[in-house]
């Protein structure tokens, strides 16, 4: 099955508090990419990272950062010191190699709501 | 880049009725894809084109659902005789061309109430 999970329906949280939001994934590809995209209230759905499966190296960008773990089929998402601004959904996704098309399979996304 | 523009962003139609939705992908974007989000859900990939070639269609794209890109440029979704059920968000992406690195951009949604 090719498939990826959001657990966590809504997170609420403070300004300034740290979140993380959780990905797992399934796949039978043995490589294979994963990604984060952002999607305000406006719809447009806004790339955040891509990551392929031979790159573990965990990644921080500003007050974002993403935590890779093959051995748990995770890549979670955390934002250090979060903004009202962070508010939105939030979906990982996955393209197995093996796929032409490229095509994204996406999570059920997890909506972040920030409070001031 | 203007970015990955639909057309119209909202619409509203009477159960039976016919319903388009454009999409103009980022210029020289030879990829397009077409997705279906409900509320709560991820996007459900519905189909995708390499130029105005449609490559592959989801078991989701019924015989009412269709897709065109008659010069490789926009492309066009057209559902028949809508149910209530198609009720949703169609999402419309491009990319400049095969390769997973290439990224994926998305447009803002147009948004189908059938009722």
């Amino acid at each position: 099955a090719q498939k990826v999970t959001q657990a966590q329906t809504e997170i609420s949280v403070v300004e300034k508090e740290d979140v993380t939001l959780d990905c797992v994934y399934e796949t039978r590809d043995t490589t294979y990419y994963l990604f984060w995209y952002k999607q305000p209230p406006s719809g447009e759905l806004v790339f955040l990272i891509r990551r392929n499966s031979f790159d573990e190296q965990n990644e921080i960008s500003g007050r974002y950062s993403w935590n890779f773990q093959k051995s748990t089929s995770s890549f979670n998402f955390t934002i250090t010191a979060s903004q009202v601004v962070d508010s939105a959904v939030y979906f990982c996704a996955l393209i197995p190699k093996g796929d032409s098309s490229y095509k994204l399979i996406f999570g059920s996304g997890t909506r972040l709501l920030v409070r001031p | 880049d203007t970015g990955v523009s639909q057309d119209p962003r909202h619409k509203i139609t009477k159960r039976g009725q016919n319903v388009t939705f454009r999409c103009d992908p980022i210029s020289e974007h030879n990829r397009l894809y077409w997705y279906r989000q409900t509320l709560g859900q991820g996007p459900e990939f519905l189909t995708y084109f390499q130029n105005e070639a449609q490559l592959e269609k989801s078991r989701l794209l019924s015989d009412r659902f269709s897709a065109e890109r008659p010069k490789g440029s926009f492309s066009t979704l057209e559902i028949q005789r809508t149910e209530q059920g198609d009720s949703a968000m169609y999402l419309c992406a491009s990319s400049p061309g095969q390769g997973v690195m290439n990224t994926i951009y998305f447009g803002e949604g147009s948004w189908l109430t059938v009722v």
